[in-house]
This record gives structure tokens, C-alpha cells and sequence, in this order.
């Protein structure tokens, strides 16, 4: 069974950096690789996409609204990807969920695993 | 520039009733589009994956058509525990990848 297990809640200053991490764990995975996608919720707000990496290829997709902010990485021993953004604002706040695909074939393509949720607050 | 566009942005409707949310896409594609339910406090859950297969698990209610631009999901015989935010998310490789707006569903 497949589960994603995410770093814990982050409390940051406008202008910093957070860094979560995801690791995935089970078996079940696309026979491509383990793809981890990166969806944001801010509060009372829908759910907005941020990217995917493949784990072991080290593959890289960002959306375009934060591809100068963000820096997806990987651990392939760990299977534990990383989600880095940097230079925060307060609409930075919400929830930071990772999620994955073992339903479509694909690495990243419907999400059916997501992980609990980081919480990453930015406050001055 | 590409956009998703989901409707109703909420709708309420009574236990037994037939309810359809729909989202529009302003270029093909093709089958690349999931359905998710968010219920208060919980993560996102997949309902349907590529436009109209049911997820394994998800009551038989729950049904998706379309393709190319416009996308339903149908949710037959409403249940109180149906009460949700619904989400589409078009995946198709071209387009920014996108959830929807979202569809608050609540019971009369």
C-alpha cells in the first residue's frame, strides 16, 4: 500500500525559504517511476497545482506561476521528494500537499495518494 | 491564454436528487481531466480519472463524461454524506495543468 508521508508545519518570515518533504513508501507505484506531484490550498481557497518531479529520473515539471520560486529535488534512496520555495509572501500561506498516481499509469497524472498536508504559515 | 472554468460555483440540492457539475476547457484535452471530492478538513479524493473511469472504491453514483473541451460530473441519487467541494484537474501535456474552481455542494 502506498502512503506519502510529509514533513511537519513551518512557520516562516515574508522573504525566507520553507522546505517540505515527502516520502513515499509502499509498493504499487507507475512502472515509470514514482512521479510527486505538488498542490497548494490556501485557507477557505481550492486547490491550486505547483509541479511534479519523478524521483529517479530527477524530471521536473513547474507551473508557470511559481517557476521562479520553486525547486522540486529528490532522495532516490529514500524515495523523499523535496518541495523548496523561496522568497515568501503572506499568500504563501496554506496547506502544501504532496500527492502521487498508481492508478493511470502514469507518474503524476491523477492523484489517488495524497499525503496529510504541511501547514507553512508565513507571518512577520 | 488556456483556462479552466467550473460551474456552478456552488449548488445546492436535496438527498435523492440528480446533480451535474460541469467544467470547460478552452482548448482539447482530450480525456485529461479527473474529478476529485474534498470533504471539510480532509485531503482531495479522486472520483474519476481520465474524464470518465470510476476509481476503484467510489460509489457507482458518481459518473464523468467528455472530452475535448467539456466535462461533466454526475452525481445520481444524492447523499448527505455527498457534501463537498468538488474539483476538476485537466492533465493534459501543453497547457498549464489546472484544478478548476471548485463546486461547494451542500443538501437542501
Amino acid at each position: 500500500q502506498v502512503q506519502l508521508v510529509q514533513s511537519g508545519a513551518e512557520v516562516k518570515k515574508p522573504g525566507a525559504s520553507v522546505k517540505v518533504s515527502c516520502r513515499a513508501s509502499g509498493h504499487g507505484f507507475s512502472r515509470y517511476g514514482i512521479g510527486i506531484g505538488w498542490v497548494r490550498q490556501a485557507p477557505g481557497q481550492g486547490l491550486e497545482w505547483m509541479g511534479w518531479i519523478s524521483i529517479y529520473s530527477g524530471g521536473t515539471h513547474y507551473a508557470q506561476k511559481f517557476q521562479s520560486r520553486v525547486t522540486m529535488t529528490a532522495d532516490t534512496s529514500t524515495r523523499t521528494a523535496y518541495m523548496e520555495l523561496s522568497s515568501l509572501r503572506s499568500d504563501d500561506t496554506a496547506i502544501y500537499y504532496c500527492a502521487t498516481d498508481t492508478v493511470t499509469g502514469y507518474q503524476a497524472d491523477a492523484f489517488d495518494i495524497w499525503g496529510p498536508g504541511t501547514m507553512v504559515t508565513v507571518s512577520s | 491564454d488556456f483556462q479552466m472554468t467550473q460551474s456552478p460555483s456552488s449548488l445546492s440540492a436535496s438527498v435523492g436528487d440528480r446533480v451535474t457539475i460541469t467544467c470547460r476547457a478552452t482548448q482539447n484535452i482530450g480525456t485529461y481531466l479527473n474529478w476529485y471530492q474534498q470533504k471539510p478538513g480532509k485531503t482531495p479524493n479522486l472520483l474519476i480519472y481520465s474524464a470518465s473511469i470510476l476509481r476503484s472504491g467510489v460509489p457507482s453514483r458518481f459518473s464523468g463524461s467528455g472530452s475535448g473541451t467539456d466535462f461533466t460530473l454526475t452525481i445520481t441519487n444524492l447523499q448527505l454524506e455527498d457534501v463537498a467541494i468538488y474539483f476538476c484537474h485537466q492533465t493534459y501535456s501543453g497547457p498549464p495543468e489546472a484544478f478548476g474552481q471548485g463546486t461547494k455542494l451542500e443538501i437542501k
